[in-house]
């Protein structure tokens, strides 16, 4: 049983495009969040979103949304997609929104653009 | 700007013997730092984590050392096996912070050698 899903697993597109990653988790999480991880290897937080508030890392461009249609769901949107925008994405999810709960993440995206 | 710092993107020791991972951080609003293990193509996996208020977690296998004045910390894998071969990530964050996610630091490359 998959705690948290992400699908797809690889994404390959071409500049400009606008893409949706979907990620699911069946912890009955409150939180989930979307990573990525860029070619230096960093994980950087994009957003958080439970059910009353989404938290925007203030460096990640408009273009990319989060869209969460239930409690379950959080799937990540990407506007004319950039060559930079090329990474890992993982989705991760929490009990509560304190951070003090182990994060659980997904297996990953990996998005080429090109 | 890297608040959680690896140093060390690899590390090789011989199975059986002690594994020490380091980490330090730069943030000193940082209180909760966790230890996260990574296969190829698959998502970060919850190892072990320490509160600010605690010196030393220990689960297994596994310790976590933290030393708050020198804003560092260690994870200790002792025995070392060959299992244990994989990215371990530090991560930390600032409980006060809500869901902010976590800041992770580049990783480092365990090898665990017959």
């Amino acid at each position: 049983d998959t705690a948290v899903s992400q699908t797809p697993k690889y994404l390959v597109t071409q500049m400009g495009n606008d893409k949706s990653i979907k990620c699911e988790q069946n912890l009955g999480h409150d939180t989930m969040y979307w990573y990525k991880q860029d070619s230096k290897k960093f994980l950087k937080i994009m957003f958080s979103y439970n059910n009353k508030e989404l938290i925007i890392n203030e460096t990640v461009p408009n273009r990319f949304s989060p869209k969460s249609p239930d409690k379950a769901h959080l799937n990540l949107h990407i506007n004319s997609l950039e060559l930079g925008d090329s990474a890992v994405y993982f989705c991760a999810s929490s009990q509560g929104n304190s951070n003090q709960e182990t994060q659980y993440f997904g297996p990953g995206t990996r998005l080429l653009v090109l | 700007d890297q608040q959680v710092k690896q140093n060390s993107p690899s590390l090789s020791v011989q199975e059986g013997r002690i594994s020490i991972l380091n980490c330090d951080y730069t943030n000193s609003m940082f209180d909760y730092f966790l230890w996260y293990k990574k296969y190829p193509a698959e998502g970060p996996t919850f190892l072990i984590s320490i509160s600010s208020i605690k010196d030393k977690n220990e689960d297994g296998r596994f310790t976590v050392f933290l030393n708050k004045s020198a804003k560092h910390l260690s994870l200790h894998i002792v025995p070392s096996q060959p299992g244990d071969s994989a990215v371990y990530f530090c991560a930390a964050f600032y409980s006060g912070g809500g869901a902010d996610g976590l800041t992770f630091g580049k990783g480092t490359h365990l090898i665990i050698q017959p």
